[in-house]
């Protein structure tokens, strides 16, 4: 069974810090990796999508990594800001057997970016 | 238009009532899902359908009765729910397998659903 884990849970910041954020899964066979946003309340925005060949991703200041073989990604969020807090959420697609992608996700890590 | 739209946003209703959620897209995509997320918690899927009919079922109790009246449109249909029912319910869309853009998965707003 698939397991995802979020490293850190929380984490607080001083705004223009980069940061790192890391997902870790228990089975390779991944079909891609997404990173998700989340606001209080709110629902999810997808923010990266690796597919299982890449290696990674960019949009903007945020750039996610993917190394399927140790069964890692990355979130590396440059000169952050206010508006970067938000709960941050790590989803693996895996092909279920009727060919549908199933997301798991991970526990999240809470980012607070104080100005 | 990358909307998946969800109503009501908030609903707060008792354990004998019969209440739906819904759920649009006009992205032309044919698989619609159903995740639940309970606070503090990640999201869970419970439903997938393709094509308007039910692919997979995440073994959730027969409480939640989910519907695809066509192509752009899902519903959840809620009957005697419990308290621990309360959670956000997330719809999404995305191609079905084997069409391109692959893989691309959008959510909506969400549901808040308040079972007391």
């Amino acid at each position: 069974k698939q397991e995802v884990t979020q490293i850190p849970a929380a984490l607080s910041v001083p705004e223009g810090e980069n940061l790192v954020l890391n997902c870790s899964f228990t089975d390779s066979a991944i079909y891609n990796l997404q990173w998700f946003r989340q606001d209080p309340g709110k629902g999810l925005t997808s923010l990266l999508l690796i597919q299982s060949s890449q290696r990674e991703q960019t949009s903007g200041r945020l750039n996610a990594s993917l190394d399927k073989s140790s069964g890692r990604s990355t979130l590396y969020i440059a000169a952050s800001q206010p508006g970067d807090s938000a709960t941050y959420l790590c989803a693996v697609g895996a092909t279920m057997n009727t060919g549908f992608q199933k997301l798991v996700f991970g526990t999240g890590t809470r980012l607070l970016v104080s100005p | 238009d990358t909307e998946v739209t969800q109503t009501p946003k908030h609903l707060v209703m008792g354990m004998t009532n019969k209440k739906s959620l819904k759920c649009e897209q006009h992205m032309g995509h044919r698989a619609m899902y159903w995740y639940k997320q309970k606070a503090k918690k990640p999201p869970e899927l419970m439903f997938v359908y393709s094509y308007e009919k039910l692919s997979i079922n995440e073994s959730v109790p027969s409480r939640f009765s989910p519907e695809c009246p066509n192509s752009s449109l899902l519903n959840l249909h809620l009957h005697a729910l419990q308290p621990e029912d309360s959670a956000l319910y997330l719809c999404a869309s995305s191609q079905v397998p084997g069409h391109l853009p692959r893989n691309t998965i959008y959510f909506g707003e969400g549901s808040w659903l308040t079972v007391v």
